[in-house]
């Protein structure tokens, strides 16, 4: 049993693309996160959601837009795709309890290269 | 700003060592710490989280410290086996950003040598 999904796992696209990455999680947490893992495996957060609201919202340029149209699907829509928009993006999930045992569970990544 | 730093980058180890992997944070204050494991192609895999207010936390042959007071966490392996080369991230949620937002240290590497 998958915990969190992602599809497609690769992505091959050209610039100027408008392309979608989908995530679902089965664990019935309440919270969603997308992260940017770039070339030097840095890996940062970029957005996160909680019950369907948008909690975090880092620095990112506004082509990449979150979706969350139930507690168990985030999805990443990014237009007018970039090169350095390649990267392998992460969906995660946890539980929101603000007490520090948020145990956050992470999906296998979709690779994303633009050409 | 807030940052988590991992030394060393990579570490090559004969199988059977007992080691160390290191991770230092620039605020004490937090909520917790967290260790991942990323195998190659793959996501991570949570593997201990040590909260505020504990020293330690174990899990099998693992066995993750914090020190908030000087910034840092140790994680120790004992008797590696080649099954656990992967890279080791460290994870801090620091207190002024809310419990569930997370600033990872870029990683060490583990290759553990048959």
């Amino acid at each position: 049993d998958t915990a969190v999904s992602q599809t497609p796992k690769y992505l091959v696209t050209q610039m100027g693309n408008d392309k979608s990455i989908k995530c679902e999680q089965n664990l019935g947490h309440d919270t969603m996160y997308w992260y940017k893992q770039d070339s030097k495996k840095f890996l940062k957060i970029m957005f996160s959601y909680n019950n369907k609201e948008l909690i975090i919202n880092e620095t990112v340029p506004n082509r990449f837009s979150p979706k969350s149209p139930d507690k168990a699907h985030l999805n990443l829509h990014i237009n007018s795709l970039e090169l350095g928009d390649s990267a392998v993006y992460f969906c995660a999930s946890s539980r929101y309890l603000g007490t520090g045992q948020e145990t956050q569970y992470f999906g296998p990544g979709t690779r994303l290269l633009v050409l | 700003k807030q940052e988590v730093t991992q030394i060393p980058a990579a570490l090559s180890v004969p199988e059977g060592e007992n080691l160390v992997l290191n991770c230092s944070f620039t605020d004490s204050a937090i909520y917790n710490l967290q260790w991942f494991r990323q195998d190659p192609g793959k996501g991570l895999t949570s593997l201990l989280l040590i909260q505020s207010s504990q020293r330690e936390q174990t899990s099998g042959r693992l066995n993750a410290s914090l020190d908030k007071s000087s910034g840092r966490s140790t994680l120790y392996i004992a008797a590696s086996q080649p099954g656990d080369s992967a890279t080791y991230l460290c994870a801090v949620s620091f207190s002024g950003a809310g419990s569930y937002q997370l600033t990872f240290g870029k990683g060490t590497k583990l290759s553990v040598i048959p």
